[in-house]
């Protein structure tokens, strides 16, 4: 069975610095897709970037990008520029390609310090 | 301007009670799902609607019955509540029912059967 692993409960970052959010997984299936979301105090899971497996080219979405290392199954999130609103639980997320069922990672959640 | 939304947020109920969650997405997407969340933050899969018909039907008690009166809702009946029911209820929505289309969710329902 897959697992998604976030060995960081808590990270912070002052305010126009970056971080970076680790996450790792473990699966035999060689397709799929891994997402970090992004959940605000509202609650509401925000999709951040997606990576599908398949392409070697790191996604990124403006001040968010990703490492994605096949081999070593390991997806980490960075933030360039954090700024205030980037304060947030963010899950990093694998779906398998044969079916709809998601495995979300605990979660880490940022502060972003002023 | 919230993309997929779910009401209500918390529901603390008796065993053998019936209930319902609520879902709505305003991104004009033709799929919606529902998920379990288990303690391990493991997303499996209940139900799946496409253009208002049902897709996917996992293994799921009978208690539950999904209604989906147009393409924008998707909503969750749960009869003759049980302990077990006891979990976080997300609410998905995409553009089409493919796995490579990205799920957005919604914030998610804590249901607590005492």
């Amino acid at each position: 069975a897959q697992t998604v692993t976030q060995s960081q409960p808590e990270m912070s970052v002052q305010e126009a610095e970056t971080v970076t959010l680790s996450c790792t997984y473990d699966t035999s299936e060689s397709d799929y897709y891994l997402f970090w979301y992004k959940q605000p105090p509202s609650r509401q899971m925000i999709l951040v970037i997606r990576q599908e497996a398949y392409k070697q080219q790191n996604a990124t979405e403006n001040r968010f990008s990703v490492n994605f290392q096949k081999a070593a199954k390991s997806f980490s999130l960075k933030i360039s520029d954090s700024q205030l609103g980037d304060a947030a639980m963010y899950f990093c997320a694998y779906r398998s390609s044969n079916n709809n069922d998601m495995r979300f990672g605990a979660g880490t959640r940022l502060t972003v310090k002023p | 301007d919230t993309a997929v939304s779910q009401t209500p947020k918390y529901l603390v109920t008796q065993m053998g009670n019936d209930k319902s969650i609520k879902c709505e997405q305003n991104l004009g997407h033709d799929t919606m799902y529902w998920y379990k969340q288990d303690s391990k933050k493991f997303l499996k899969i209940m139900f799946s609607y496409n253009n208002k018909e049902l897709i996917i039907n996992e293994t799921v008690p009978n208690r539950f019955s999904p209604k989906s009166p147009d393409k924008a809702h998707l909503n969750l009946h749960i009869n003759s509540l049980e302990l077990g029911d006891s979990a976080v209820y997300f609410c998905a929505s995409s553009q089409d029912p493919r796995p490579a289309k990205t799920q957005y969710f919604g914030p998610g329902t804590r249901l607590l059967v005492l």
